[in-house]
């Protein structure tokens, strides 16, 4: 158990549908990111947030968002969705100084099936 | 751009043998690297990570990695497999010096032990 949790395990949605996921980071981690995982891309880095501010973005769509909250959490809301963004989505944290020497640690992840 | 190549995306080997995982890289800085591993229907979780100092870098579960800079390699090995290290493993980079950590993943190789 990483320490990192992520709701909900599974989505099934359809398309043209907005979903939004949820991920609360490893207690006393300040950085958080969100990875998509699919069969034809791989694991790609969508976006990072460090303390509530984005720090770096990366293949993310216009039609995905994020933030974190005070309390840390954290949301990705996926809009508009195809039936391509089917994937596994990751959340990972990591230690205060949010460097790129630190240990990413990932939960679960959820599951979103579009039909 | 970083970027990381992972010869092989399934490699088998029976029970005992050992284990080689290749994984080459490309970063116009100074690389951080990771191993992580996934096992089904879970998250990434990380075996070892080379940042500075010494290249032979042990990990958990008997595994370790060599950082070769004039190959441009970061190579996973471990004496003797066993049934348990059947997962996916993924090989990562992290630009150093960046001042934020987002890992760009190759695309995995799945380790099939056989007994």
């Amino acid at each position: 158990d990483s320490g990192v949790t992520q709701t909900p395990k599974h989505l099934i949605t359809a398309t043209g549908q907005r979903v939004t996921l949820r991920c609360s980071p490893r207690s006393g981690d300040l950085s958080v990111y969100w990875y998509q995982q699919s069969l034809d891309q791989g694991l790609q880095f969508l976006i990072q947030y460090y303390n509530g501010e984005e720090r770096a973005k990366g293949n993310i769509l216009e039609r995905f968002s994020a933030q974190q909250f005070p309390d840390l959490h954290s949301e990705l809301n996926l809009s508009s969705l195809e039936l391509g963004d089917s994937a596994l989505y990751f959340c990972a944290s990591s230690a205060p100084s949010g460097a790129s020497t630190d240990t990413q640690y990932f939960g679960p992840g959820t599951r979103l099936t579009v039909l | 751009a970083q970027s990381v190549t992972q010869l092989g995306s399934h490699v088998s080997v029976s029970e005992g043998a050992l284990v080689l995982l290749r994984c080459n890289y490309s970063s116009s800085v100074p690389p951080y690297l990771f191993w992580y591993v996934q096992y089904p229907n879970q998250g990434l979780q990380l075996l070892l990570k080379y940042t500075t100092g010494a290249t032979l870098v042990k990990g958990i579960n008997g595994f370790e990695a060599e950082f070769k800079k004039s190959e441009t390699s970061f190579h996973l090995t471990k004496p003797s497999a066993h049934m348990s290290d059947a997962a996916e493993y993924f090989c990562a980079v992290s630009e150093g010096n960046s001042g934020y950590s987002t890992l760009t993943f190759g695309k995995g190789t799945m380790l099939l032990v056989s007994p």
